[in-house]
């Protein structure tokens, strides 16, 4: 089955920029998300890209997709303390929001100041 | 956007008791509702697959007279933890999604507590 690897954790200074790493094994994979979650609630979607493409960049966010190493990243710039919380890369199959997530295991960040 | 709306979002019951979780789609019919357990400092489990008006689909090692999921239209799925027992006390976590864009959407969880 779909395995997906996440380093456990990550401290960084604020105003510093943070990688967060992915890697997974289903080449078939054809969405592939980053999710935040802080303590005690929901996912909240902070982005995704096509399998297709190897980069996309939003406001402080950039995302790195190296298809043929199965390698996912995610780039915060300027780090803020409000950016402490667990991230979670995720991937689907098919190209519809009715396709089932596999979640990687979650990075915890940590911004100390 | 979409918002997926998930109640009740604590719940704190006796052992032996059954539990009904809703999620619901505010501002869009989803075809496709997932539902999934998280426990603490781990990452999400998908427990099932729900599609409006079919019996849902559940993953391997999930009990499904345990955990009972109906999907009556569109907008709503429930989960129902019957006779919920101190090891059910996990966070649980609904999604909703459509075939035809991306991406799903997620609702803000349950806190489960049995004593």
């Amino acid at each position: 089955g779909e395995d997906v690897e996440q380093s456990l954790f990550l401290s960084v200074r604020e105003g510093d920029s943070s990688v967060i790493n992915c890697t997974y094994t289903d080449s078939s994979s054809t969405y592939l998300y980053w999710y935040k979650q802080e303590p005690g609630a929901g996912l909240q979607l902070l982005t995704y890209i096509f399998s297709n493409m190897d980069m996309k960049q939003d406001q402080r966010l950039t995302v790195l997709l190296n298809k043929k190493d199965k390698h996912l990243s995610l780039r915060i710039a300027d780090t803020q303390t409000g950016d402490s919380a667990i991230y979670f890369c995720a991937e689907s199959q098919g190209t519809g929001g009715g396709n089932k997530l596999t979640f990687g295991t979650g990075t915890q960040l940590k911004v100390e100041l | 956007g979409a918002v997926v709306s998930q109640h009740p979002s604590w719940v704190i019951c006796k052992s032996g008791t059954s539990v009904k979780i809703e999620c619901r789609s505010l501002d869009f019919q989803a075809t496709t509702m997932f539902w999934y357990r998280q426990f603490p400092k781990q990452s999400l489990m998908l427990m099932a697959t729900s599609n409006e008006g079919s019996k849902a689909t559940y993953e391997q090692g999930v009990e499904k007279d345990k955990f009972l999921i109906n999907h009556a239209s569109l907008t709503l799925s429930t989960l129902t933890v019957t006779s919920a027992h101190p090891e059910d006390s996990s966070f649980y976590i609904c999604s909703a999604g459509r075939t035809v864009d991306q991406p799903q959407h997620f609702g803000d969880g349950t806190r489960l507590s049995i004593l």
